[in-house]
């Protein structure tokens, strides 16, 4: 079955303890892509990547770090989270210009 | 600047047709798409549009002119299933894709 994985699914933790949200696609897309979606304003990309060991940078990248060194894995790293990381985010995949696949999401509570 | 405008909510009854309408101002334009979001789930993929005109599949419909920087998605035969946040998002080219903040359909009986 083609999808896109999360872990976790929900997450609570305490600012400054760094943190590591997995992701990991089977459809071997070239393109991922990390968002946070928060109530009014939609999804906003964090960062991107378009293949091993190329990503960038989205809209919202502050405080986030990410890496691609294998096709199927893009993990976001949060290296001292804040209460404002406080957030529903969702990783996604797909070939170049197509739609995209978006994972079940992970609830992160910052305390 | 990016910005893309839906309304925020909309309610409609179960059985009729019900139209979301989407404007968007993107410093680039490959393809307007539209997802479905139930609450505390994923989006899903609805429809594509790259060229202007209507596009149909099934129940859904979605409608694209490039240079009134406008798309509407048409729900016909409303479920109560399709209560749900309809996301209309503009891939802007550069692996880059803009979402709006999301329209939020309640279907009533």
């Amino acid at each position: 079955e083609a999808q896109v994985t999360q872990n976790p699914r929900y997450l609570i933790t305490v600012t400054g303890k760094k943190l590591t949200v997995t992701c990991s696609q089977n459809m071997n897309h070239e393109y991922m892509s990390w968002y946070r979606q928060d109530p009014g304003l939609g999804l906003r990309q964090i960062y991107y990547s378009m293949n091993v060991e190329v990503t960038d940078k989205g809209d919202v990248p502050e405080g986030y770090k990410v890496s691609r060194k294998e096709k199927r894995n893009f993990p976001l790293i949060l290296e001292s989270p804040s209460p404002n990381q406080t957030s529903l985010y969702f990783c996604a995949s797909s070939s170049l210009g197509t739609d995209q696949f978006f994972g079940p999401g992970t609830r992160l509570t910052v305390l | 600047g990016q910005n893309i405008d839906q309304p925020t909510e909309m309610t409609a009854t179960e059985g009729a047709i019900v139209q979301i309408n989407c404007t968007y101002q993107t410093s680039g334009f490959n393809g307007l798409f539209w997802y479905q979001q139930h609450a505390g789930e994923a989006p899903t993929f609805l429809s594509y549009n790259v060229l202007d005109g209507l596009e149909e599949k099934g129940r859904f419909s979605s409608f694209l002119s490039r240079s009134k920087g406008y798309s509407y998605l048409l729900l016909k035969e409303l479920q109560m299933k399709d209560s749900a946040s309809y996301l209309c998002a503009v891939y802007t080219g550069g692996f880059k894709t803009i979402f709006g903040a999301g329209t939020r359909l309640f279907v009533k009986a």
